[in-house]
């Protein structure tokens, strides 16, 4: 499996401000998503992010308050924009699909970013 | 109806009992179905892959069940380690994003 590192691994923000969070991976893959994990809450996806193009966002979660980048197939960024209290949560990136013809058919998560607003 | 919907619990069972919990999905045509096992403060971590009636690996036992649209895991002999939330999750539409249900907490007591 790859692996997946996010930093920062936690953060402490003021509201109104904003946090970019980074993903990494050590083999390149096709693709990469973007999940949030709400205080005992299970995992809800924001967004999947294509490499060189705009993200695929899903209900509920528009470009502007969660702008996403891919410049290539080993990292991706989330930016958590103008933030509430209500943003807090964990911000997970996974990864499906090695490229290179080693196919990976389930997705591994990156080990989260805990965010707190005030 | 939920495409994914979990037994919250908890399941609070003694070392050693057989715990089984299910998780029902609405996607008649999901061909792939997952659980995933997360600890406390971490990240979800694959536990099992389920393509077909079922797979096996240890303690751990999956099963499909397509007529009602359910897959359960069954885990015997429990430990003191398997004490975590047990995440099921299915492709979206989109193919390969997971719906996640929301959890059943599995709490072993010595």
């Amino acid at each position: 499996s790859a692996v997946i590192s996010q930093k920062p691994s936690r953060d402490i923000c003021q509201r109104g401000t904003s946090l970019t969070i980074q993903c990494q991976v050590d083999s390149q893959v096709t693709m990469m998503f973007w999940y949030r994990q709400q205080p005992g809450q299970s995992l809800t996806l924001i967004a999947t992010a294509n490499q060189g193009s705009e993200a695929t966002y899903e209900s509920g979660f528009v470009i502007d308050k969660f702008p996403i980048s891919r410049p290539n197939l080993t990292f991706s960024t989330l930016t958590v924009s103008n933030m509430s209290p209500e943003d807090s949560s964990i911000y997970l990136c996974s990864v499906y699909g090695l490229a290179g013809g080693m196919v990976q058919e389930t997705q591994y998560f990156g080990p989260g970013t805990r965010l707190l607003v005030l | 109806r939920k495409e994914v919907e979990q037994d919250p619990g908890p399941f609070n069972v003694p070392e050693g009992a057989t715990v089984a919990f299910n998780c029902t999905y609405s996607n008649s045509a999901s061909q792939s179905f997952f659980w995933y096992r997360q600890d406390c403060r971490k990240e979800p971590k694959l536990l099992m892959s389920v393509y077909s009636s079922g797979n096996e690996d240890g303690r751990f036992t999956a099963q499909l069940n397509r007529a009602s649209q359910y897959i359960s895991l069954l885990i015997r002999d429990s430990k003191l380690s398997d004490s975590a939330t047990y995440l099921c999750a299915i492709p979206g539409g989109g193919g390969y994003a997971l719906n996640f249900g929301k959890g059943t907490s599995l709490l072993v007591t010595p």
